[in-house]
């Protein structure tokens, strides 16, 4: 029963270091997305792919890049990292359909000193 | 001004108590709405999708009025367990994720 998976969990980074967050979901869910949520502030959307093969920007996308590697897994990297980019990264995934609610992973906790 | 909007609270209130909170958003094109629960440092987790006509699960109840574009939440008999940010969630209608638009939490603390 995963639903959606994320991993690492925990990670801490020095400026100016690459990363790639990995998300899987096992729902056959058509949409993804990446958000993050920084303290006492609402969810960001940074990426999305509506379905497998295609990816677009949300909201905060600037130092970013996306894989939609299959219909299961979607991959956000931090090319050269930043302290602004300490924050929790939750990927979520739906099925197409405008009435169907998202459903989240556990998050990942990136700190980058 | 946002496009969906929510009391930040926090709302502190005795457990055996009754909540309610609501939540507007601006764009008459919206087509559906949910209601999120999400703990300190956890993740959203779904509370219910809300409906036209009003529904229920349990102790919480979900209502939409289109006329004056707002959703609301009701928790009755409120428990310890209930203390939470809650979400309101509102998709314009399409499969896109650029029209699914996250309010930015109404803070509930329920004491004993």
């Amino acid at each position: 029963n995963a639903g959606v998976t994320q991993t690492p969990k925990f990670q801490v980074l020095k400026t100016g270091q690459s990363m790639t967050l990995q998300c899987a979901q096992d729902m056959n869910h058509n949409s993804m997305y990446w958000y993050r949520q920084d303290p006492g502030m609402g969810l960001r959307l940074i990426y999305y792919s509506a379905s497998e093969g295609t990816t677009d920007k949300g909201e905060v996308p600037n130092g970013y890049n996306v894989s939609r590697l299959n219909k299961r897994e979607f991959s956000l990297r931090l090319e050269s990292a930043a302290p602004s980019q300490t924050s929790v990264y939750f990927c979520a995934s739906k099925l197409g359909a405008s009435n169907q609610p998202q459903h989240f992973g556990d998050g990942t906790r990136l700190s980058i000193l | 001004r946002k496009e969906v909007e929510q009391d930040p609270g926090p709302f502190n209130v005795p457990e055996g108590a009754t909540v309610a909170f609501n939540c507007t958003y601006s764009n008459s094109a919206s087509q559906s709405f949910f209601w999120y629960r999400q703990d300190c440092r956890k993740e959203p987790k779904l509370l219910m999708s809300v409906y036209s006509s009003g529904n229920e699960d349990g102790r919480f109840t979900a209502q939409l009025n289109r006329a004056s574009q707002y959703i609301s939440l009701l928790i009755r008999d409120s428990k310890l367990s209930d203390s939470a940010t809650y979400l309101c969630v509102v998709n314009r209608g399409s499969s896109s994720a650029s029209k699914i638009i996250f309010g930015s939490g109404t803070r509930l603390s329920i004491r004993p």
